[in-house]
């Protein structure tokens, strides 16, 4: 079963805008992970945010973790035709009793960046 | 070491054959995980091993799948009597087993069952 639900299903935006997509998740978690995967390819990790965090930073992107709402955010800045793939967050609940012992990933974002 | 390797990386099979795929995790990991992907769908968890012990499997993971890690280091899925809707892409990820690290996947096997 897939915890995490990614929205929007898919974003089309013009090279050097900002892209936000958004991901909420059903149980309690010990960190939230965003990948990202090129089209016939593997997953690449991007960042981890713990729970106990609000917000991380890795060059141009930026999420955030809201517990209470049990959703989170990553935004990427200043888009380039190579960020264009599928984003999926992934929650992992090990130790935290929300259940699985691997990731649980959502469905994903399609990214679509324009030139 | 340059990541985690799956082969083979397409796979085209006859429906009721038995087709095995191996993973070669990064060697420090100790944890090494498979996961199935559909179309527009995200990866779907099927089993996972802290070195040579397999410690969860999905209830996706049917009679007819199977997988090993024998000596704790490379892995095996198998799937028996395959059937079309098998087919999607397979793919395989290792961590350390201490939490808070991101996976590292591989380029996935791509199961077509005709």
């Amino acid at each position: 079963s897939q915890q995490g639900e990614e929205d929007p299903q898919a974003l089309s935006i013009q090279e050097g805008e900002n892209a936000t997509m958004n991901c909420s998740y059903k149980t309690s978690i010990n960190n939230l992970q965003w990948y990202r995967q090129n089209s016939g390819r593997g997953l690449v990790h991007l960042i981890l945010i713990r729970s106990n965090e609000r917000e991380k930073h890795s060059g141009r992107l930026r999420v955030t973790l809201d517990t209470s709402k049990k959703s989170s955010s990553l935004l990427i800045t200043a888009s380039r035709a190579a960020d264009t793939a599928s984003y999926f967050c992934a929650t992992d609940a090990r130790g935290s009793g929300g259940g699985a012992d691997g990731l649980t990933f959502g469905k994903g974002t399609h990214l679509i960046i324009q030139p | 070491d340059t990541g985690v390797s799956q082969d083979p990386r397409h796979k085209i099979t006859k429906r009721g054959q038995n087709v095995t795929f191996r993973c070669d995790p990064i060697s420090e990991h100790n944890r090494l995980y498979w996961y199935r992907q559909t179309l527009g769908q995200g990866p779907e968890f099927l089993t996972y091993f802290q070195n040579e012990a397999q410690l969860e499997k999905s209830r996706l993971l049917s009679d007819r799948f199977s997988a090993e890690r024998p000596k704790g280091s490379f892995s095996t899925l198998e799937i028996q009597r395959t059937e079309q809707g098998d087919s999607a892409m397979y793919l395989c990820a290792s961590s350390p087993w201490t939490q808070g690290h991101g996976y590292t996947f591989g380029s996935g096997t791509r199961l077509t069952v005709v």
